[in-house]
């Protein structure tokens, strides 16, 4: 079975500050990556996806980027953090068994001060 | 228009009563449906995956209408422990995951 590991669970950032949040993958090979911001009260954005190394396409125009250096590792970035960027940020993955849903990383709540 | 959409709720109901919530989808080539679980500030988790004929696991019944587009859940018997926002999961051709905004249901003693 899919795991996903995220870290930091918490993160206070000043604004204009850079971001690292990394994901990594266990249990699946070439796994869909997903990351999504989940602000308070609200639904969640897909922000990135990657269905290989290399591979990132991007929902939402923003300050943010990713990367996907390996397989089973997909990084969120930015080099500088907006206020607006405080959320609840979730990495997930998909193993490519269509009945087995999306497995979420246990999120990283970033607050932008 | 968004592509998958949910009524927000709240649903508040009493323990052992039913409760049942839709979710439309705007995309027709959609192929996969979920109905994932989320707690106050905790990630989603998969509640059960919905299958053309309709499936249930236990208390939960999940229902797939591909020509009206729209998935639904029921739950019978509700415990206090099903007190959650319920988020409707749907995925296109092209593994582009999309959530609705969730259901708030708070089940009452």
């Amino acid at each position: 079975s899919q795991t996903i590991h995220q870290w930091p669970a918490t993160l206070v950032q000043p604004v204009g500050s850079p971001l690292s949040l990394e994901c990594t993958v266990e249990g699946t090979s070439n796994p869909n990556l997903y990351w999504y911001r989940q602000a308070a009260g609200r639904g969640l954005q897909l922000l990135f996806y990657s269905v290989g190394i290399g591979q990132i396409s991007s929902e939402v125009p923003q300050n943010l980027s990713a990367s996907r250096p390996q397989d089973r590792q997909f990084i969120l970035s930015s080099k500088k953090l907006l206020l607006s960027d405080s959320g609840f940020y979730l990495c997930a993955g998909y193993p490519g068994t269509a009945n087995y849903g999306y497995t979420f990383g246990s999120g990283t709540r970033l607050t932008v001060v | 228009r968004k592509e998958v959409e949910q009524d927000p709720g709240p649903f508040n109901v009493p323990e052992g009563a039913t409760v049942a919530f839709n979710c439309t989808y705007s995309n027709s080539a959609s192929q996969s449906f979920f109905w994932y679980r989320q707690d106050c500030r905790k990630e989603p988790k998969l509640l059960m995956s919905v299958y053309s004929s309709g499936n249930e696991d236990g208390r939960f019944t999940a229902q797939l209408n591909r020509a009206s587009q729209y998935i639904s859940l029921l739950i019978r018997d509700s415990k206090l422990s099903d007190s959650a926002t319920y988020l409707c999961v749907v995925i296109s051709n092209d593994y582009k995951l999309s959530f609705g905004a969730g259901t708030t249901v708070t089940v009452r003693a």
